[in-house]
């Protein structure tokens, strides 16, 4: 069964530096989405992309957070000046075409800032 | 805006028990609704969806029964196991803009003691 699947699994650094988080979405799907959850709080949504654009994007989604479709197949999340505040488990998701709803999220990335 | 509202926990069941775990929302129009689960150290797996008033949706023993009338979408099970230890997220999407994001409740930490 095909599966959203992300990269690292964990990663640390520290305060300031840059970080990609990675995701490679399922082949045929055409929405893709960053959501992410501070330890112990609920899933909030970042920001959603189709047709190799922002669709839309929460408060959270700053100036600090871009999203990239390099290629045909990953799907990155790019933090430039990481904050103790970004410490949280990341997902990605996509989900197919028109007329079907739910999203696929992959495992997570756990990124811890130092 | 859109928000969902679940029952707070941790449940804490015996094997074998009956299981409900209550989710209502607050919604413009008329939005799909899901039920995801987390299980430990994993990521968000769709547990199931209902996309239209007095559907149900069921899998894997769960079930839930979207109440336009009630706005809720409780999910149940007649007989937990200790497998079903994990935490459930109601979820809903809207439908007026495809793709638009999910709006998580808080979740719900379900515990099944043997």
């Amino acid at each position: 069964e095909p599966e959203v699947t992300q990269t690292p699994s964990h990663q640390v650094t520290q305060m300031g530096q840059e970080v990609i988080l990675r995701c490679v979405p399922i082949s045929n799907h055409l929405y893709f989405y960053w959501y992410r959850q501070i330890l112990g709080q609920k899933v909030e949504f970042l920001v959603s992309f189709y047709n190799n654009e922002i669709s839309e994007k929460s408060e959270i989604f700053d100036d600090q957070f871009s999203v990239e479709r390099p290629d045909g197949s990953n799907f990155t999340l790019k933090i430039r000046s990481t904050k103790l505040e970004d410490s949280a488990m990341y997902f990605c998701a996509s989900s197919p075409a028109v007329g079907v709803y739910e999203q696929y999220f992959g495992p997570g990335t756990r990124l811890t800032v130092t | 805006g859109d928000s969902v509202t679940q029952m707070e926990g941790p449940v804490t069941l015996s094997e074998e028990a009956f299981l409900t775990i209550n989710c209502t929302y607050t919604a413009t129009g008329y939005p799909s609704l899901f039920w995801y689960v987390q299980y430990p150290g994993e990521g968000l797996q769709l547990l199931l969806k209902a996309t239209k008033a007095d559907d149900k949706g069921s899998n894997k023993g769960f079930e839930a029964t979207y109440r336009k009338e009630t706005t809720s979408f409780h999910l149940e099970k007649g007989s937990v196991q200790v497998s079903d230890s994990a935490v459930y997220f109601c979820a809903l999407s809207g439908k007026e803009n495809y793709g638009q994001n999910f709006v998580f409740g808080p979740g719900t930490r379900l515990s099944v003691l043997p």
